[in-house]
């Protein structure tokens, strides 16, 4: 069946340092993919997206790079700051147009 | 902001009882989505309206009805409360036709609501 996981649920990092948050899914039929990073009291915020046709993708300060032969997916962010800290989810779509499987998350804290 | 606009914020009410929740999607989508946000669950997918029609379904309980109105606003009907269901409720929209398979969704602050 559809699933989507995180691989670590907390991850701790120095402000300046590199984050990567992993990602598995197991879904073979998705062809889109989405973090979103998620404020305490707020709602999801897009942060990058990827396609399957694509194996990376860059933002400003965020690159995700999807690996389609494991079926993971990580979100790195450099120079990582105290405003990145937050929940971070992936999402793939299952080959749907409307629907989006969210994995469990990872909490991510910057230390100052 | 999104521009994904949800009421109330907050919502306490008793088991039994049955609340509305409403969504103004972004100006121009005519997709809306609606989450629940739990903390064993996580992010769930519910039910899905384009531009004023059920599209899909998801974990939704027969207890819980959506609508979507010619204005694109949509309301998230949740009947004969129970205690499990206390959660988040997002709202998402998008502006991607039903026959595209982009899917970006912009996602509402939510709407908290507890079961007493």
């Amino acid at each position: 069946g559809e699933s989507v996981g995180l691989h670590l649920p907390t991850l701790s990092v120095q402000e300046g340092d590199n984050s990567i948050i992993n990602c598995a899914y197991s879904n073979s039929a998705s062809d889109y993919f989405i973090w979103y990073k998620q404020e305490s009291g707020k709602g999801p915020q897009f942060i990058i997206d990827i396609r399957s046709n694509m194996d990376k993708r860059q933002g400003q300060r965020v690159t995700v790079l999807l690996n389609k032969t494991v079926k993971h997916l990580s979100l790195q962010i450099a120079a990582t700051q105290p405003g990145d800290s937050a929940v971070y989810f992936c999402a793939e779509n299952g080959g749907s147009n409307y629907k989006l499987t969210f994995g469990k998350g990872t909490l991510l804290t910057v230390n100052p | 902001d999104s521009g994904v606009t949800q009421t109330p914020k907050h919502l306490i009410t008793a088991t039994g009882q049955r609340v509305t929740l409403r969504c103004s999607p972004r100006s121009g989508d005519l997709s809306v989505y609606w989450y629940q946000q739990s903390l064993d669950q996580g992010l769930q997918f519910l039910i899905q309206y384009y531009n004023g029609e059920e599209r899909a379904k998801g974990n939704i309980l027969e207890r819980f009805s959506a609508q979507q109105f010619p204005d694109l606003h949509s309301e998230l009907n949740l009947s004969s409360l129970e205690l499990g269901d206390s959660a988040l409720y997002f709202c998402a929209s998008s502006p991607r036709t039903s026959g595209d398979s982009y899917n970006e969704q912009f996602f509402g602050p939510g709407t908290r609501l507890t079961v007493l």
